[in-house]
């Protein structure tokens, strides 16, 4: 089983459509989650951290749910501008090494 | 403007050959992280250093070597030993205060490797 765990699309939504990704992680001492962006061809940038309150950023909503090792990142009225891959990330602490494991990604493509 | 710099964005290499990446920041980070990213795969660490002069390998270090002569540099050489090296390599930095290494990670731009 990897490590993480994303549904690899693509999800092919028309502008204004609200989408979700969901993620799940298999080692429940990870401590800190992520979801990162990648443009094509280009390096991951962080969208957003996850906290287990559940934290909103304009149109981007994250959700966290330790028991189930579940993330998951909503995108409401979604733009052209947004299509790209949506990594979700999981950080865990290893004698003092900050590791992150990264999933293979979600592709997103947002047509007019 | 600060950032990570990676060196050259395209390379081709004939099979057998060693060939050195650059990575370079001016975010006075003091970790450094080499990835590879291979199609359909997540990122998979390579090496990474929390200090000068001192490094660890990471899950896929087999085939490669870096060095850690500076703060501001942390070059990856791509070792004729490395099996399958035609990949999108990653550099990446984080804050470090003490022990604490902080999560976000900066990336550089990569550089796409070719082995012909």
């Amino acid at each position: 089983r990897k490590e993480v765990e994303q549904d690899p699309g693509p999800f092919n939504v028309p502008e204004g459509a609200t989408v979700a990704f969901n993620c799940t992680y298999s080692n429940s001492a990870s401590q800190s989650f992520f979801w990162y962006r990648q443009d094509c061809r280009k390096e991951p940038k962080l969208l957003m951290s996850v906290y287990s309150s559940g934290n909103e950023d304009g149109r981007f909503t994250a959700q966290l749910n330790r028991a189930s090792q579940y993330i998951s990142l909503l995108i409401r009225d979604s733009k052209l501008s947004d299509s790209a891959t949506y990594l979700c990330v999981v950080n865990f602490q290893s004698g003092g090494y900050n590791k992150l494991i990264f999933g293979a990604g979600t592709r997103l493509a947002v047509h007019p | 403007d600060g950032g990570i710099t990676q060196s050259p964005k395209y390379l081709f290499r004939k099979e057998g050959q060693n060939v050195t990446l650059s990575c370079e920041q001016n975010l006075n980070h003091d970790a450094m992280y080499w990835y590879r990213q291979d199609p359909g795969q997540g990122l998979r660490l390579i090496y990474y250093s929390q200090i000068v002069n001192d490094f660890q390998k990471g899950d896929i270090a087999e085939g490669y070597s870096v060095s850690r002569e500076k703060k501001e540099s942390f070059p990856l050489t791509v070792t004729s030993a490395q099996k399958n090296p035609t990949a999108f390599y990653l550099c990446a930095s984080s804050m470090q205060e003490g022990r604490r290494v902080y999560n976000e990670q900066f990336f550089g731009p990569g550089t796409r490797l070719t082995v012909l």
